[in-house]
């Protein structure tokens, strides 16, 4: 089985940065993703990370250290629009192929202005 | 290009009734997956499929849930008797193996009175 923990809230502040934290425990890892999800929407994929290491893409960056089961999403400059849930998910091989993703119960991030 | 569409978006029902979710996924998309959204549980997944055969279905919660995939371009999850411990929102998703981030349709949130 699995288990991704993640902080249930976060508040930052508009144009600053925020770190959000994701640690997991898998028998087969096969790739972390990290998703967005507006209030009321379905979610939307921002990043993926397979190897070590951090990949970034625009004002998101993420991060990931498989010999730990942690990965961390950066946002800078943050944005009103920002206000979101993000979801922390893992893809398990262990189960023969298994293509699911397996969520955790996502950080409702607060920005102020 | 169209996403995965789902519908109904909205479903109030009374216990005891059938519900039948329906859901289109991406062209070309290979694997279809069906999760419930609370504000419990988070993202579960149900079930998925992998060229429209049942791959994985440990998720169903109990024998009261069925999903079909006859075709490529066609799901439905169902609900008979429902009650109301099942009322969540219902999402839909699709992905290209291999191993691609998946996309989410817009869901079908579920009322059972």
């Amino acid at each position: 089985g699995q288990n991704i923990d993640q902080p249930t809230e976060m508040t930052a502040t508009e144009g600053a940065i925020v770190q959000i934290n994701c640690t997991y425990q898998t028998s087969g890892f096969n790739g972390l993703f990290w998703y967005q999800q507006h209030a009321g929407e379905a979610p939307t994929f921002l990043s993926y990370n397979v190897l070590d290491g951090l990949e970034e893409k625009g004002r998101f960056s993420s991060f990931l250290s498989r010999s730990k089961g942690y990965s961390y999403l950066l946002l800078k400059e943050l944005q009103m629009k920002d206000s979101a849930s993000y979801l922390c998910a893992v893809r398990d091989d262990s189960g023969g192929g298994a293509d699911g993703l397996t969520f955790g119960k996502g950080t409702h991030l607060i920005i102020q202005p | 290009d169209a996403g995965v569409i789902q519908s109904p978006r909205h479903e109030v029902t009374e216990m005891g009734q059938e519900v039948t979710l329906r859901c289109k996924p991406i062209s070309g998309h290979n694997s279809l997956f069906w999760y419930r959204q609370t504000m419990m549980r988070g993202l579960e997944l149900l079930i998925y499929f992998n060229n429209n055969v049942p791959i994985d279905d440990s998720g169903m919660p109990e024998d009261r849930f069925s999903a079909k995939m006859p075709n490529a371009s066609f799901s439905t999850l169902k609900i008979q008797p429902s009650e109301p411990r099942d009322s969540a929102v219902y999402f839909c998703a699709s992905s290209q193996l291999p191993r691609t981030c998946i996309h989410f349709g817009n869901g079908t949130r579920l009322t059972v009175t």
